[in-house]
């Protein structure tokens, strides 16, 4: 089956630029998505990006997609406090069904 | 506000003991899907609803599970003889097939201990 994976932790100065990352193996998804979880809270569209597509930028943050590699990324430009959170890589196919997502990344603020 | 609600919000329970949980999509969104959420995991697909036709349900739904949509609104999810490694928070999401129907907007969960 599909396998998403993550890096379980990434810590940043405030200001700077975040870049998660995601692998993920199968090459027929449709949608790649990053949501964004907070302390209990629900999950948060934050953007998604067509397979079709190289990358999609949505004022602070730019989705790059790298087919060939199966490689999809999220930058988080001028980071700040509020953006700390659990983000998660996810995949979806062309039916728009179930998605499947991956194990999450803590993003974590440092000032 | 005018987004997925989830009821209840956390649910305590002794093993053995039946639960059910209810979800209210987004009152324009036709189809609405259950995931289940463990400490340290993403979310994992349950089952979803077209209208109240239950197109696909993943094998994690085990015979103790079960799931309606009777009129294509609100849906429930019921889990019978809990056990402990029921324990999770039980998400619910919905989006609106046709455009946009990519999209699936997520609710604020229910979480389940089961003692």
């Amino acid at each position: 089956g599909e396998d998403v994976e993550q890096s379980l932790f990434l810590s940043v100065r405030e200001g700077d630029s975040s870049v998660i990352n995601c692998t993920y193996t199968d090459s027929s998804s449709t949608y790649l998505y990053w949501y964004k979880q907070e302390p209990g809270a629900g999950l948060q569209l934050l953007t998604y990006i067509f397979s079709n597509m190289d990358m999609k930028q949505d004022q602070r943050l730019t989705v790059l997609l790298n087919k060939k590699d199966k490689h999809l990324s999220l930058r988080i430009a001028d980071t700040q406090t509020g953006d700390s959170a659990i983000y998660f890589c996810a995949l979806g196919g062309s039916s728009a069904s179930k998605i499947i997502f991956g194990s999450g990344t803590r993003l974590s603020i440092r000032p | 506000d005018t987004g997925v609600s989830q009821d209840p919000r956390h649910k305590i329970t002794k093993r053995g003991q039946n639960v059910t949980f209810r979800c209210d999509p987004i009152s324009e969104h036709n189809r609405l899907y259950w995931y289940r959420q463990t400490l340290g995991q993403g979310p994992e697909f349950l089952t979803y609803f077209q209208n109240e036709a239950q197109l696909e349900k993943s094998r994690l739904l085990s015979d103790r599970f079960s799931a309606e949509r009777p009129k294509g609104s609100f849906s429930t999810l019921e889990i019978q003889r809990t056990e402990q490694g029921d324990s999770a928070m039980y998400l619910c999401a919905s989006s609106f097939k046709g455009q946009g129907d990519y999209e699936q907007y997520f609710g604020p969960g229910t979480r389940l201990t089961v003692t």
